[in-house]
Parts: C-alpha cells; structure tokens; sequence
C-alpha cells in the first residue's frame, strides 16, 4: 500500500491568484500523478511529475497553468495559477506501487479541494 | 486510447438491498480497480482485479478479461456504501489509467 498526504485540504482563493498543493508519499516512488476532478465528473490526469526531469502534461494541460516540482522521490508539488472559478475541482495527488510491472496498483492522496472565486 | 464505460451512471437503493456494478472497457488491459469515492472525497482502492474473482466483505469482484468487463457486487448494501465507484484500467505500466464516468450510488435508510 501507500500512504499519501496532501497539503491544504482545501482552500477557497480569489480568482487571479496562484495555490500550490504539497504531496507527500510514505515511501520512494519513481512517478508521482496529478489528478483534476471536476465537480460531478471522472478524474483527469493532468501531468506526470518524474524526479529530476520535467513533468509531463496531459493534453489540455500546460506548463505555465500548472508548474509541477519534483524535488526528490517521496515529495512533488502542483500550482494551479492565475485561477479563475472554472478552476474549481479536487485536485489529487497519486503513486503506483506493485511487486512488478504488471501488479501495479494505483493510491491517491486525500485531495485538496479548491474553491475560486 | 482505451474506452472505459460504466452502468448504471445512477443507482438508488434501500439499506440491506444487492446491487451490481458493471464496467466495460474497450481494449485489452493489463491491470484493472475499482475505487469507492466517499462523500468527502477520498478514493478508496475496494479491488486490483485484472481478471478472475475476488471477495471483501460484502465485496465482490469478477473480471472477464477476454470479454472486457468488470462487475463489481454489493450485498446487503449499508449508507456507508453511498457514494460513487470508479472502474479504472491500465493497459501498460508506460500508459496513463484511464477511468470510467463513475456509478453514483444512494443508500437510504
């Protein structure tokens, strides 16, 4: 299994600001996910954050939107920016861990809930 | 890219009822969950089900991996089950999970 924080639980911003969300995992992963769930939709992957390397955006997801940190392998931060109301989601924090390639399970965070206003 | 549908979009039941979840995905998969977000919105992994059965409680799951679906049963259903359950699939480690529209589940007293 995985243990996964997130930091602010939730938060309600002005529109025009930027929230940056902490994600911390118990132990070291190589990949660190970001998800976005709208309010009543399914969850999208928003980009892949790798240590040492940039992220990888999903499409519809861009760099300067979005900033992603990958310090070191256990911690991995996500920016929401310049937010407007259309912004407001869950956003999730998710690891895979398995005994291989083929086994890998999937375990989010508790999500951070943001309100813009 | 893989499609992932689930039925019913929408369920109603009163407490002690059975129910069954069912999700269809469109290519062959690798690895496939269930999840159960709660009204807080925590995810919750119920199954890691590729294929074959598995039992939790009141839990059961059976994939049919050559026929792409995934059931997902709850027996005597509690308010507790509320909420909504996500089938997700992967079909390589290389790939992205790519999860189905949700089953909203009501569980009234």
């Amino acid at each position: 299994s995985a243990v996964i924080s997130q930091k602010p639980s939730r938060d309600i911003c002005q529109r025009g600001t930027s929230l940056t969300i902490q994600c911390q995992v118990d132990s070291q992963v190589t990949m660190m996910f970001w998800y976005r769930q709208q309010p009543g939709q399914s969850l999208t992957l928003i980009a892949t954050a790798n240590q040492g390397s940039e992220a990888t955006y999903e499409s519809g997801f861009v760099i300067d939107k979005f900033p992603i940190s990958r310090p070191n392998l256990t911690f991995s931060t996500l920016t929401v920016s310049n937010m407007s109301p259309e912004d407001s989601s869950i956003y999730l924090c998710s690891v895979r861990r398995g005994l291989g390639l083929l086994q890998e399970t999937q375990y989010f965070g508790p999500g951070t809930r943001l309100l813009v206003l | 890219g893989i499609q992932v549908e689930q039925s019913p979009p929408d369920l109603i039941l009163q407490e002690g009822a059975n129910s069954t979840l069912r999700c269809n995905f469109s290519d062959s998969v690798n690895n496939l969950q269930w999840f159960h977000q709660n009204p807080w919105g925590q995810l919750i992994n119920l199954f890691y089900i590729p294929s074959g059965t598995k039992q939790n409680g009141r839990l059961s799951a059976t994939t049919v991996a050559t026929e792409r679906y995934s059931l997902l049963y709850i027996s005597s259903s509690q308010t507790t089950d509320s909420g909504v359950y996500f089938c997700a699939v992967l079909k390589t480690s290389y790939d992205k999970v790519i999860f189905g529209p949700g089953t909203s589940l009501s569980v009234i007293p």
